[in-house]
């Protein structure tokens, strides 16, 4: 089946610190990936998105690479803010019954310290 | 509207109490989709609806839910005799159609449901 793992958090940064975020995905075919985030009291945002093998997603500072080989994409940035702090979610998207259909992981919760 | 807006934000209601919960998605998108997300879990899959019908409800947990859609614009999802377990924010989302290439959802904020 369809499925996406991310490392378990809270992920705890001082402010301007490097961030990597741990998402590996089960699939058949070629779904799409995306990184949606949640913060506080808000609905869920797409953060940065990548359709096929090797396409590098990337958005306020974030970065995702869709890496087949390794059924991967990590979340990266380089310098992290306290207002990043927020839950970081995983998805797939698979074409599925004549619609697409988003498969998340359980979420990764970031806090930054100034 | 601008944005995916879902009543009541929050709602708390005794076990076995019925409950309705209401997403009013972007005017003039087509699909929509309810998610359920349990504390410190992703938003799992609840059902889709094309327009008035519902596409796909696999993912509905049992006969105790049930959603409706009757003029392809708000949808309403209902819960009979509520237990403790279906406590969890339930997240609306809709998008222009149903195979849009970038996966356009507009989530709601949720309602966080608490049956006590």
């Amino acid at each position: 089946g369809n499925s996406v793992t991310q490392m378990e958090g809270p992920v705890t940064l001082s402010e301007e610190a490097f961030l990597t975020i741990n998402c590996t995905y089960t699939a058949t075919g070629y779904p799409s990936l995306f990184w949606y985030v949640q913060y506080p009291g808000e609905g869920l945002q797409l953060l940065l998105k990548a359709t096929k093998a090797d396409d590098k997603g990337s958005n306020k500072g974030f970065e995702a690479t869709y890496r087949k080989e390794t059924t991967s994409f990590h979340l990266e940035k380089g310098s992290v803010q306290v207002s990043d702090s927020a839950v970081y979610f995983c998805a797939l998207g698979r074409v599925s019954g004549g619609y697409n259909k988003l498969i998340f992981g359980a979420g990764t919760r970031l806090a930054v310290h100034p | 509207g601008a944005g995916v807006s879902q009543t009541p934000s929050n709602k708390v209601t005794e076990k076995g109490k019925y409950v309705e919960l209401r997403c009013d998605p972007i005017s003039g998108h087509t699909a929509l989709y309810w998610y359920r997300q349990s504390l410190g879990q992703g938003p799992e899959f609840l059902i889709y609806f094309q327009g008035t019908g519902a596409a796909d409800d696999s993912g509905l947990p049992n006969d105790r839910f049930f959603a409706v859609r009757p003029e392809g614009s708000v949808s309403t999802l209902k819960i009979q005799r509520t237990e403790r377990g279906d406590s969890a924010v339930y997240l609306c989302a809709s998008s222009p159609g149903p195979l849009q290439g970038d996966y356009g959802y507009t989530f709601g904020s949720g309602t966080r449901l608490t049956v006590v």
